[in-house]
């Protein structure tokens, strides 16, 4: 069965800095590309990042583009994300979302993880 | 930066038709995926490729792309289906990035 699961959320101070973590299991994560998703409360759906399976592509949305910077560890099967300069508008939950081929559909995703900035 | 417009909201009675539309210039020419999100809940993918379906996704789910929209059908509107709907591309005119729809929420009367 394929999980992902997110951890690292919690409550930062703006400018503060936080790191979320993505544990993946029940599938070859080294054969995938990656993403990171976000909500803010009551809002629709923001992508943020993704990363191809080798790390060889990363792409990030301009509103985090400088910021925010997307890693994995294939031997740990763990995706990161490290949120620097943190804003009040970076307030959501982010998810973490499996895609095979980079630009496919997000087939599997995580429950996801509550990022508060607030001072 | 491409932009996918939803309307927002969209009512339909049980056993009736949803049609959730998807706008996007030229849209036709990129795949388009559809999301299902329940109050509280991951989304989940619904339909990918435009009109496929993964496995596990009724039926009743159905997806269509041509031109400057791409359309989600959900045939015999169940109480269960009510949620948030969210249309999904993949830009490269620039640099590569995901692209979501406003979302439309399904409200089942």
């Amino acid at each position: 069965e394929v999980q992902l699961v997110e951890s690292g959320g919690g409550l930062v101070k703006p400018g503060g800095s936080l790191r979320l973590s993505c544990a993946a299991s029940g599938f070859t994560f080294s054969s995938y590309s990656m993403n990171w998703v976000r909500q803010a409360p009551g809002k629709g759906l923001e992508w943020v990042s993704s990363i191809s399976s080798s790390s060889s592509y990363i792409y990030y949305a301009d509103s985090v583009k400088g910021r925010f910077t997307i890693s994995r560890d294939n031997a740990k099967n763990s995706l990161y994300l490290q949120m620097n300069s943190l804003r009040a508008e970076d307030t959501a939950v982010y998810y973490c979302a499996r895609d095979r081929v980079g630009n496919g559909p997000f087939d599997y995703w995580g429950q996801g993880t509550l990022v508060t900035v607030s001072s | 930066s491409y932009v996918l417009t939803q309307p927002p909201s969209v009512s339909v009675a049980p056993g009736q038709t949803a049609r959730i539309t998807c706008g996007g210039n030229n849209i036709g020419s990129k795949s388009v995926h559809w999301y299902q999100q329940k109050p509280g809940q991951a989304p989940v993918l619904v339909v990918y490729d435009d009109s496929d379906r993964p496995s596990g996704i009724p039926e009743r789910f159905s997806g269509s792309n041509s031109g400057n929209t791409a359309t989600l059908t959900i045939s015999r509107v169940e109480a269960g289906d009510e949620a948030d709907y969210y249309c999904q591309v993949w830009d490269s005119s620039s640099d590569h990035r995901g692209v979501f729809g406003t979302g439309t929420k399904v409200t089942v009367l």
